[in-house]
């Protein structure tokens, strides 16, 4: 079955700074979404990549998938208290006639002013 | 009408107790999902409805029951649960083909006393 590792498991930065999260698949990726959540509440859609090299940008988040398409970041431009949260990859798993999304092991981000 | 809605918002209830989750969406999309989801972990598959019928069941137990009584709405019908039950309990849709974003509802935060 297919996991999806995230890196780091947690992250603190200071307000401004740069950062990068991590997603890895053990296996090949035909559909890769980054999505974020605040704690307690539902998950928002953030980008969706599916060929290989692509590169997406909404504000200050930029997401790629690497050429081979087993890897994929998630990069926040001078972050601000408001990217806090947690942010979870997820990845399309064929169940048969209809795919389920399976997600990775999350990064909880703090940003601090 | 973009939106994904879950009711109730919280739910307290004994090991005795029936009850029930509901979602709706009016989107027009054909899948519907329950996840559920435990602190500081990523949200767990549970139920897969395509258009209107069961298309996934990850091994859930019999106490959890899930309906869709039509292409807006799903339901997940409680009874005889276990401490460990309280979690998130998160309702998604998407639209029907592979790889498109699942839209995620703010949750129900069910404790099992």
């Amino acid at each position: 079955s297919q996991e999806l590792e995230q890196s780091p498991q947690s992250l603190i930065v200071q307000e401004g700074k740069n950062l990068t999260i991590n997603c890895t698949s053990s296996k090949t990726l035909y559909g890769l979404y980054w999505y974020k959540q605040k704690y307690g509440e539902g998950l928002i859609f953030l980008m969706m990549l599916q060929k290989g090299g692509e590169e997406k940008s909404h504000e200050k988040i930029t997401a790629k998938l690497d050429e081979k398409k087993q890897q994929s970041s998630l990069h926040i431009t001078a972050s601000q208290p408001s990217h806090a949260g947690i942010y979870l990859c997820g990845a399309d798993a064929y169940g048969g006639a209809t795919n389920k999304l399976i997600f990775g092991t999350g990064t909880l981000l703090a940003v601090q002013p | 009408d973009t939106e994904v809605t879950q009711t109730p918002k919280h739910l307290v209830m004994g090991m005795t107790n029936k009850k029930s989750l509901k979602c709706e969406q009016h989107m027009g999309h054909r899948a519907m999902y329950w996840y559920k989801q435990k602190a500081k972990k990523p949200p767990e598959l549970m139920f897969v409805y395509s258009y209107e019928k069961l298309s996934i069941n990850e091994s859930v137990p019999s106490r959890f029951s899930p309906e869709c009584p039509n292409s807006s709405l799903l339901n997940l019908h409680l009874h005889a649960l276990q401490p460990e039950d309280s979690a998130l309990y998160l309702c998604a849709s998407r639209p029907a083909g592979l790889e498109n974003e699942q839209y995620f509802g703010p949750g129900t935060r069910l404790t099992v006393t």
